[in-house]
């Protein structure tokens, strides 16, 4: 079964440094969204993006975020200068919208960013 | 989106049904209930999806009421690895937007032996 796939699986950095997490969405589907997971804490909705251009943001996602389509197959998340509290688990999930509009979004194992 | 209301937590004996529920009094015509679950810190899974008749799929069955004012989710022989946090979530779909899930708390279900 096509899955939804990211890495680094752990990645730690310093405050103040720039990350970059990558995701490979299922092959066939057309919009994106970036989530993330602190600690003991809600799954947090950060950014949708569909046709190269972002379709929704939440609060959360300011201007230290940006999110890009480099190619045909990844899907990247780049906070620009990390604080502390920017630790957190970041899930990456894709959904098919070319049949029904009610298609489910698929997430993938994220990424567990620690900032020290 | 509409909200919804779970029970913080679930014990379900392993090899019998686990039955979830869910209220979501001001859902309108629109909004699917969708349920989705977390293994320990796993990716949120996909479950299983209805707007207002009963569905099932090969991991579960989801009896949404007839006024659709909620829902149950339904594992029919759970086992050790069905231990997660199960959401229910009610998701607005229109053409437009990124259509996005919103979390809540959800239900921690724990399977025992």
């Amino acid at each position: 079964e096509p899955e939804v796939t990211q890495t680094p699986s752990h990645q730690v950095t310093q405050m103040g440094q720039e990350v970059i997490l990558r995701c490979v969405p299922i092959s066939n589907h057309l919009y994106f969204y970036w989530y993330r997971q602190i600690l003991g804490q809600k799954v947090e909705f950060l950014v949708s993006f569909y046709n190269n251009e972002i379709s929704e943001k939440s609060e959360i996602f300011d201007d230290q975020f940006s999110v890009e389509r480099p190619d045909g197959s990844n899907f990247t998340l780049k906070i620009r200068s990390t604080k502390l509290e920017d630790s957190a688990m970041y899930f990456c999930a894709s959904s098919d919208w070319r049949t029904v509009y009610n298609s489910p979004l698929h997430f993938g194992n994220g990424t567990r960013l620690t900032v020290t | 989106d509409a909200k919804t209301t779970q029970p913080p937590s679930m014990d379900c004996a392993e090899g019998r049904a686990a039955n979830l529920p869910c209220n979501h009094s001001t859902i309108s015509g629109n909004e699917y209930v969708y349920w989705y679950r977390q293994i320990h810190s796993q990716g949120p899974q996909y479950i299983i999806h209805g707007l207002k008749n009963n569905e099932t799929n090969e991991m579960a069955s989801l009896i949404i009421t007839e006024d659709r004012k909620s829902s149950t989710l339904i594992l029919p022989h759970a086992t050790l690895r069905d231990t997660a946090v199960y959401y229910c979530i009610v998701r607005f779909l229109n053409n437009n937007a990124g259509n996005m899930l919103t979390f809540g708390g959800g239900t921690r279900l724990m399977v025992k032996p």
